[in-house]
């Protein structure tokens, strides 16, 4: 059972922006900071977003991720066909002692 | 190149055991976390277990506890994790990842573990 809530689906057309959010609790995102994945169809997931908003080397900087209290959103701005995947969130959670990932978000690019 | 290979999954009976392995490469393996993430068919990311960078620390997802043993070999450079009393509910694809700042910087390609009689 995921502690970490997303939206099942989000949808834009190319060069939309889309946001997806990520909601937690003060033991997880409210006190650690917070990760974002994306996997593609049948590959591995891939780290998109670290320590809440740093990009790894290599991401495109239309990937941003932010957050505030017991939330996070991670933001794609001038959606490709490319960015059709699935989302995760994810965070350590203090009160767990463990590693928890959020519900996970479909993106479609229409 | 860093790259991380599973290894060792397979179909097991409900009660079996299982040990998966997973070589890692090109990044120096004794500094990092690391950690097993599952994927059950058609569902989302779970969290399995972590281990510290000599091994005298780890964390498990409840559902796993008391069955589950994660382990390393920094000197072979390779990562395990013991499943012993397999569940149904345990199949799925077994992913290794590495820890650190930021947890999932590298993630292996998986091998599927299916527990079925």
């Amino acid at each position: 059972q995921s502690v970490l809530t997303q939206p099942p689906s989000a949808s834009g057309t190319p060069g939309q922006r889309v946001t997806i959010s990520c909601s937690g609790s003060s033991s997880n995102i409210g006190s650690n900071t917070v990760n974002w994945y994306q996997q593609l169809p049948g590959t591995a997931p891939k780290l998109l977003i670290y320590g809440n908003n740093q990009r790894p080397s290599g991401v495109p900087d239309r990937f941003s991720g932010s957050k505030s209290g017991t939330s996070a959103s991670l933001a794609i701005s001038g959606l490709q066909s490319e960015d059709e995947a699935d989302y995760y969130c994810a965070a350590w959670d203090d009160s767990l002692n463990g590693y928890v990932f959020g519900t996970g978000t479909k993106v479609t690019v229409l | 190149e860093v790259q991380l290979v599973e290894s060792g999954g397979g179909l097991v009976q409900p009660g079996g055991s299982l040990r998966l392995s997973c070589a890692a490469s090109g990044f120096t393996f004794s500094s990092y976390w690391m950690i097993w993430v599952r994927q059950a068919p058609g569902k989302g990311l779970e969290w399995v277990a972590n281990i510290n960078q000599d091994g005298s620390v780890n964390y498990y997802v409840d559902s796993v506890k008391g069955r589950f043993t994660i382990s390393r070999d920094n000197a072979k450079n390779s990562l395990f994790l013991q499943m012993n009393s397999l569940r149904v509910e345990d199949t799925a694809l077994y992913y290794c990842a590495r820890g650190g700042v930021a947890i999932g910087s590298a993630w292996g390609q998986g091998t599927l573990v299916t527990v079925s009689s």
